[in-house]
């Protein structure tokens, strides 16, 4: 099984900050199926990166993915009010096939 | 517009059975994959199960490997998650979505609370 270590635990930043969130693997990840979550609280999570860069529908610009391998990232370019939430990274197998979610990342101010 | 809507949380007690549905509109499951996931209180998200669009194979987390099976029906357009030998650690809420390598559809969770 593949183990996903989120850093840095919870991330303290002010609007208008960039916020990198990082995202390492025990082992390579199949065809960088990797995938990106926000969620607020009471919210089912909320898909923003898929395949390691490519942003879902619908979700803005300042949103990015990066890495390769066993080494990802998420970037906000610039912090928006309604940006400070959790972040879970998720990897996905298909032999044998499954999948697993990072710790979580706190973005708060 | 895809709508999932879990029911069928609740309280149990340890040992007991509970079955949740999940029910789609706006897609046809069979065309897709499923998947569980779970979020036990103030803890982090944790894939529980999943089924192909095909319907088989279907595909568990270790820590519910043999207590709980995923199913589906193609006539209700419905898929399910019947839980047995429930534990204290399964309390959580319950998501379903649809998967593909990446889950992209959620619904908006059912609290399963097992205690005495």
């Amino acid at each position: 099984e593949i183990v996903l270590t989120q850093s840095p635990g919870t991330l303290s930043l002010s609007p208008g900050e960039r916020a990198t969130l990082s995202c390492r693997a025990s082992q390579s990840v199949s065809s960088n199926y990797l995938a990106w979550y926000q969620q607020k609280p009471g919210q089912a999570p909320r898909l923003l990166i898929y395949d390691a860069s490519n942003r879902a529908t619908g979700i803005p610009d300042r949103f990015s993915g990066s890495g390769s391998g066993t080494d990802f990232t998420l970037t906000i370019s610039r912090l928006e009010p309604e940006d400070f939430a959790v972040y879970y990274c998720q990897q996905y197998s298909s032999s044998p096939p499954g999948l697993t979610f990072g710790g979580g990342t706190t973005v708060d101010i | 517009e895809v709508q999932l809507l879990e029911s069928g949380g609740g309280l149990v007690q340890p040992g007991g059975s509970l079955r949740l549905s999940c029910a789609a509109s706006g897609l046809t499951l069979s065309n897709y994959g499923m998947t569980w996931v779970r979020q036990a209180p103030g803890k982090g998200l944790e894939w529980v199960s999943g089924i192909f669009g095909s319907g088989v194979p279907t595909y568990y987390a270790d820590s519910v490997k043999g207590r709980f099976t995923t199913s589906r029906d193609n006539s209700r357009n419905t898929l399910y998650l019947q839980m047995n030998s429930l534990r204290a650690e399964d309390t959580a809420v319950y998501y379903c979505a649809r998967h593909i390598r990446y889950m992209d559809y959620w619904g908006q969770g059912t609290l399963v609370t097992v205690s005495s």
